[in-house]
């Protein structure tokens, strides 16, 4: 079974604040793809990083890919309200394309 | 563009009883998927169609479970009889094809009593 487990589970910050959320795996994927969910809603794709190594920027976020393609962090720069939500990180694996999503990090900025 | 339709979007129901989960993917969308989330599982793939035809079913917890796609357009879940442990949250997601993005639906929650 391939699991992906993220940290922290929950994040509380103000503001301004910078911050990491991390997603790790003893498995190997594909590629892996970062969602972010609003209550009351599905879960919508920010980000899908291939390539060992790879890093993409979105505005303020930033997304990198671990070289052996096991891990993946992403970092939010300058957090705002607008950021809270439940990030998911969704390893990619197989010819169907696959998704196995991490455990989640419940991210709130306040202000 | 009306994004995957999902119905109804809140269902409580008693246990025993049979419930059914509706979709509508995407006009065009090729492969279609069924979610449940769960505070305590997270996301988990139930199973996914493409072209109409079930791919992989492995995420279907037992069989009081089954997923149909009768045509390009519409897809149901089905838990007959339900439990209290089904209570979560099942979403359907649409793609393309194979391999592209998937876009989700806003969810159907389920409540068993």
């Amino acid at each position: 079974t391939q699991l992906l487990e993220q940290s922290p589970q929950f994040l509380s910050i103000q503001e301004g604040e910078n911050l990491t959320v991390y997603c790790n795996s003893s498995s190997v994927f594909s590629s892996l793809q970062w969602y972010r969910q609003e209550p009351g809603e599905g879960p919508v794709l920010l980000v899908t990083v291939v390539t060992g190594g790879e890093v993409k920027k979105l505005k303020r976020l930033t997304f990198q890919f671990g070289d052996a393609r096991k891990d993946s962090s992403l970092h939010i720069t300058a957090a705002q309200p607008g950021d809270t939500g439940l990030y998911l990180c969704a390893g990619v694996s197989g010819t169907a394309s696959k998704l196995t999503f991490g455990t989640g990090t419940r991210l709130q900025v306040t202000l | 563009d009306a994004g995957v339709i999902q119905s109804p979007r809140h269902e409580v129901t008693e246990m025993g009883q049979e419930v059914t989960l509706r979709c509508k993917p995407i006009s065009g969308h090729n492969s279609l998927f069924w979610y449940r989330q769960t505070m305590m599982r997270g996301l988990e793939l139930l199973i996914y169609f493409n072209n109409n035809v079930p791919i992989d079913d492995s995420g279907m917890p037992e069989d009081r479970f089954s997923a149909k796609m009768p045509n390009a357009s519409f897809s149901t879940l089905k838990i007959q009889p339900s439990e209290p442990r089904d209570s979560a949250v099942y979403f359907c997601a649409s793609s393309l094809n194979r391999g592209d993005e998937q876009y989700f639906g806003p969810g159907t929650r389920l409540t068993v009593t």
